[in-house]
Formats: structure tokens, C-alpha cells, sequence
């Protein structure tokens, strides 16, 4: 069964630490999203990936990171950089002419 | 990018229609219209998708003006579990170009 698997769904860590949020799927999707959704809030745009090895920043880019070395995996690492981390992190995939698939998201809070 | 515009909040009561409507000004020619539904801890879940004049499905209906610069989705007869958040998203999906910028959504409160 085709989809996006987002692990884990909850994650804790220490304030000053990276944490990496897994995003994997397999629908053969070229392109691969990162949103962030604080409590009440809409999605906004962390950072995208249209195809393997090439991504560009969203509108909220700073203090995070990702890496695209496979069609079907697009992690996202929170650095300690990210003031502000804790929030509910939703991954989606998509091709051309295709709406955009989401996964279960993770939530994220900084002890 | 097309920036989308949508009611903070909606209330409603069960067995009613329920319009929501999304501004998009600035929608481009290659621009589709999408419309999801998110649930509480969940990832949104596709409802309806449509480039111009009016689309249905087995839940619901997208009505796009001749000018694009809005659309208006319609769930008919709502019950308690559609109540939810709404998104509008416009983007390319042809070309796959440009990011996919969500508004801020619309709460929707179903009411007995």
C-alpha cells in the first residue's frame, strides 16, 4: 500500500540539540515538502525538493536543514539554531499535475 | 506565488450546506485549485481538485468563476465529523516549478 511514512510521530528532545525527522515514501513522487503547524495554525513552507539531490529553502528555512540522496527519503533535521522548534512537522510528496500526498506528521517538543 | 485568502472560522449545524470560499487574486495560468481537510494530529487529506468552472465528487463541490480569482468549496448536508480545518492551496502541478504555499485555513465547528 503507496504512501508517506513520517517517523517517528512523537519526538522529544533537549533544548540545544539537532533532532532529525525521518520522511519516507514510496509512490515514485519526484517532489518532496517540508511544513511546519503551530497549535491553530495553517502550514507554512519549510523547505522543498523537486527532484534528487536538488532542494530550495521555503519561507521558513532558517535553522533548519535536509538532505535529498534518494527519490524516496527527504529528512528533515530541527538545529539547535531553530529558536522556537516545538510545533507539528507534516511531510508531503507530489509529481506534476498531481496534488500533493501528506504523511501523519510529527510532533516535536523541546524539553 | 498566488497568495490564497480564507474565513478565519466557520459554525454551522448538521444537515446544512456549507460554502467556503478562498481568494486568489493573483492566480496564475498554470495555476490548479486544491482543497484539503485536516484533522487534529493529522496530515491534511485531499478533498477536491479543479482548474475552472465547477467539479464534483462523492463529498463534495468546487465552483471556480470564469475569472479564477476565487473558488468556493460545498459540502452538502455536514455532520459533527466535518468538523475540521480547510485549506485552499493554489499552485502549479503541471510543472511542479514553484512551492506549494498553503493559506491560513478555515475552522470549520459543526454543531448538533
Amino acid at each position: 500500500d503507496g504512501g508517506i511514512t513520517q517517523s517517528p510521530k512523537y519526538l522529544f528532545r533537549k533544548e540545544g540539540q539537532n533532532v532529525t525527522l525521518s520522511c519516507e515514501q514510496n509512490l515514485n513522487h519526484d517532489a518532496m515538502y517540508w511544513y511546519r503547524q503551530d497549535p491553530g495554525q495553517g502550514l507554512r513552507l519549510i523547505y522543498y525538493s523537486q527532484i534528487v539531490n536538488d532542494f530550495q529553502k521555503g519561507d521558513i528555512a532558517e535553522g533548519y536543514s535536509v538532505s535529498r540522496e534518494k527519490k524516496e527519503s527527504f529528512p528533515l533535521t530541527v538545529t539547535s539554531a531553530q529558536k522556537n522548534p516545538t510545533a507539528f512537522y507534516l511531510c508531503a510528496s507530489s509529481i506534476p499535475g498531481v496534488r500533493p500526498t501528506f504523511g501523519d506528521g510529527t510532533r516535536l517538543s523541546i524539553l | 506565488l498566488a497568495k490564497t485568502t480564507q474565513p478565519i472560522s466557520m459554525d454551522s449545524y448538521e444537515g446544512q450546506e456549507v460554502n467556503i470560499t478562498c481568494s486568489h487574486n493573483n492566480i496564475a495560468t498554470n495555476d490548479y485549485i486544491t482543497w484539503y481537510q485536516q484533522f487534529p494530529s493529522q496530515g491534511p487529506r485531499f478533498i477536491i481538485q479543479g482548474y475552472k468552472t465547477k467539479v464534483t465528487n462523492e463529498v463534495a463541490s468546487l465552483f471556480i468563476p470564469a475569472d479564477r480569482k476565487s473558488s468556493t468549496l460545498s459540502l452538502p448536508r455536514v455532520s459533527l465529523s466535518d468538523t475540521a480545518v480547510y485549506y485552499c492551496l493554489v499552485g502549479d502541478l503541471d510543472t511542479g516549478r514553484r512551492a506549494l504555499t498553503f493559506g491560513s485555513g478555515t475552522r470549520l465547528q459543526v454543531q448538533p
